[in-house]
Formats: C-alpha cells, structure tokens, sequence
C-alpha cells in the first residue's frame, strides 16, 4: 500500500497570502495525484487531478505541481472561503487507493 | 448537476450488517465507476470500496476485506454497499463517490455507528 504524508498538519495564513501545502508518497505514483478541499459539514471537492490539471469550475488561484513521489497545492492568494481541509490522493495503485491524513488550512 | 444520495445509515451492534444505498441523478450512471469512502469522526478520508462501470471489476481496503461487498444497479441509477460483520472501528460516515479512481463528486454521506 501507498503512504501518503502531508505537510504541515496545520498551516495559519492570513487572507491575500500565498499557501503552500506539500504531499509526498512512499514510492512513486507518476502524475496519477488528485487534491480535494473539504470545508466544516460538507462533502470533499475536487479540485486538482493529473497532479497539476485544475477541476471544472475552480478558480485559477489553485495550482498543483510535481511527480512521482513529491506534490505541491499552492493557493496563491487565500481568500476566506479557501480556509478548509485539503487532501491529497494517489490513484495511481489500486487497490487500495490512498488519502494523505490532511493539511487544515486556517486564519492567521 | 450531480447529484449522490446517500441513505440506510444508522446504528447497529457490534457483528450487525447494513446496506448503504447511494442514489445517482444528473448524470449517466453507467458511463462510470463508483466509489464508497468514509469519514471516522474527527478523522481524515479513507477509501473503503470501488466497483467499475458494470460492476465487472470490484477492490476493497484490507480493512473491510471479506466483510463488505459493493454492488451496482446501472437501471436504478443505484450503488450499494452491504456490510457485514460491523466492528467498532467501522464508525463513520460514508461517502459515495462518482468515480472509480478520481472522485470527482460526493454525496453529504451516510452516518454508520456500531455500537452495543
């Protein structure tokens, strides 16, 4: 099984400033890397897959780079509806597919 | 717009069975893969089950292995997820996901308790 670990556990970021969020897998998943942002009693969102390739609808301030073992979500300008839980995703060996265990994102 | 609706939670004791139902709209179901994940309280997301478009090819976590089965009904526009042997450790709101790899919407959930 894959393990996905994510940095930081918590990551404080005050509004209009850059977030930047890591994951990184026990061994490589290629570009098969999804991100989902979850808020407070809601479902998970998708909001990046193919590691860098943004979902329908979400805003351009979202990006996601790397391969292999190492990911970056970057937010390039937090706004206060961006302070959730992120997740990352490796869907590149199955089963199981597997979860990072989460980066909360909250006010500075 | 997609729309996944999750039902048959609830509370159940420890060796019980439930069957998750998730019904689908919005979409054509049987173009996709579905997915079941879960939510513990408090905790992060754990993929528990997927199944391919015509239920041909299936995977679980080790986690529920030989307890839980996931099935399909592509003219009800239904996934399914019957559990049995429920532990504890199975508490958690269940998720359906449209998907069989990228999960690419979710449903509100469906709470599952085990307790005595």
């Amino acid at each position: 099984e894959i393990v996905m670990t994510q940095s930081p556990a918590t990551l404080s970021v005050s509004p209009g400033e850059r977030a930047t969020l890591s994951c990184r897998a026990s061994q490589s998943v290629s570009s098969n890397l999804a991100w989902y942002q979850q808020k407070p009693g809601q479902a998970p969102r998708l909001l990046i897959y193919g590691a860098s390739t943004r979902a329908t609808g979400i805003p351009a301030r979202f990006s996601g780079s790397g391969s292999g073992t190492e990911f970056t979500l970057t937010i390039s300008s937090l706004q206060s509806e961006d302070f959730a839980v992120y997740y990352c995703q490796q869907y590149n060996n199955w089963p199981p597919w597997t979860f990072g265990q989460g980066t909360r994102v909250e006010i500075k | 717009e997609v729309q996944l609706v999750e039902s048959g939670g609830g509370v159940v004791r420890p060796g019980g069975s439930l069957r998750l139902s998730c019904a689908a709209s919005g979409f054509t179901f049987d173009d996709y893969g579905m997915s079941w994940v879960r939510q513990a309280p408090g905790k992060g997301l754990e993929w528990v089950s997927g199944i391919n478009w015509n239920g041909g090819s299936t995977g679980y976590a080790d986690s529920v292995k030989g307890r839980f089965t996931i099935s399909r009904d592509n003219a009800k526009n239904s996934l399914y997820l019957q559990m049995n042997s429920l532990r504890a450790e199975d508490t958690a709101l269940y998720h359906c996901a449209r998907g069989y790899d990228l999960l690419t919407s979710w449903g509100q959930g469906a709470l599952v308790t085990v307790s005595s």
